[in-house]
């Protein structure tokens, strides 16, 4: 079954750039939107941003001037930048895959489906 | 931005208890509304999607309604492993969580 991995550094110095990679194994990359999501420790779920298989993406109003995803189709991974960070940063990333499904009111509607198990990132010096 | 704005923060309750937590939109979202239930430690995992349509696998105590801003998640009949935080998330407009109900056992 389609397995979603999150790897990186697990410690980022304040001000450095935080970055993480996604690798899908057992399923293909395209056809689907991708999602980065973090959770602060003891707080609630907070959407980063998402990429489609082509490309496209789409981020956060509140992270929108420091978040880049790419998307390496060949490798089956796609990857979060996160420059300029804080202590605030801190946080388990998780990515997620997006599905679309036919509601039983007749409209397409989209939920994450498949979630990776989260990767803890401290910011400090 | 459309905000989601769930209630209670927190909820205490009993096995066989029937719950409910409620979730609000700041602007009509139709029904582009899912739930998810997260155990600490663990991922999320979804529990209804479409505001009403329950996942696949999913027990059937589980269920959701609403539509437009309003939204419910029911939990009838309170089995031990539902102690959990619940989430609701729009993807109406990109997408959002609301900040989540954590569900203990009185």
């Amino acid at each position: 079954q389609v397995q979603l991995q999150e790897s990186g550094p697990g410690l980022v110095k304040p001000s450095e750039t935080l970055s993480l990679t996604c690798t899908i194994s057992g399923g293909s990359i395209s056809g689907y939107y991708w999602n980065w999501i973090r959770q602060p420790p003891g707080k609630g779920l907070q959407w980063i941003g998402y990429i489609y298989y082509s490309g496209s993406t789409k981020y956060s109003p509140s992270l929108t001037n420091r978040v880049t995803i790419s998307i390496e189709t060949s490798k089956n991974q796609f990857s979060l930048n996160l420059t300029s960070v804080t202590a605030a940063d801190a946080a388990v990333y998780y990515c997620a895959r997006e599905v679309e499904a036919r509601a039983m009111t007749g409209d397409l509607v989209e939920y994450f489906d498949i979630w990776g198990r989260g990767a803890l990132v401290t910011v400090s010096s | 931005d459309i905000q989601m704005t769930q209630s209670p923060s927190s909820l205490s309750a009993s096995v066989g208890d029937r719950v409910t937590i409620t979730c609000r939109a700041s602007q009509s979202i139709s029904n582009y509304l899912n739930w998810y239930q997260q155990k600490p430690g663990k991922a999320p995992k979804l529990l209804i999607f479409g505001a009403s349509n329950l996942r696949s696998g999913v027990p059937s105590r589980f269920s959701g309604s609403g539509s437009g801003t309003d939204f419910t998640l029911t939990i009838s009949n309170l089995q031990p492993e539902d102690f959990a935080t619940y989430y609701c998330q729009q993807t109406y407009r990109t997408r959002a969580f609301g900040q989540g109900t954590k569900l203990d056992i009185k």
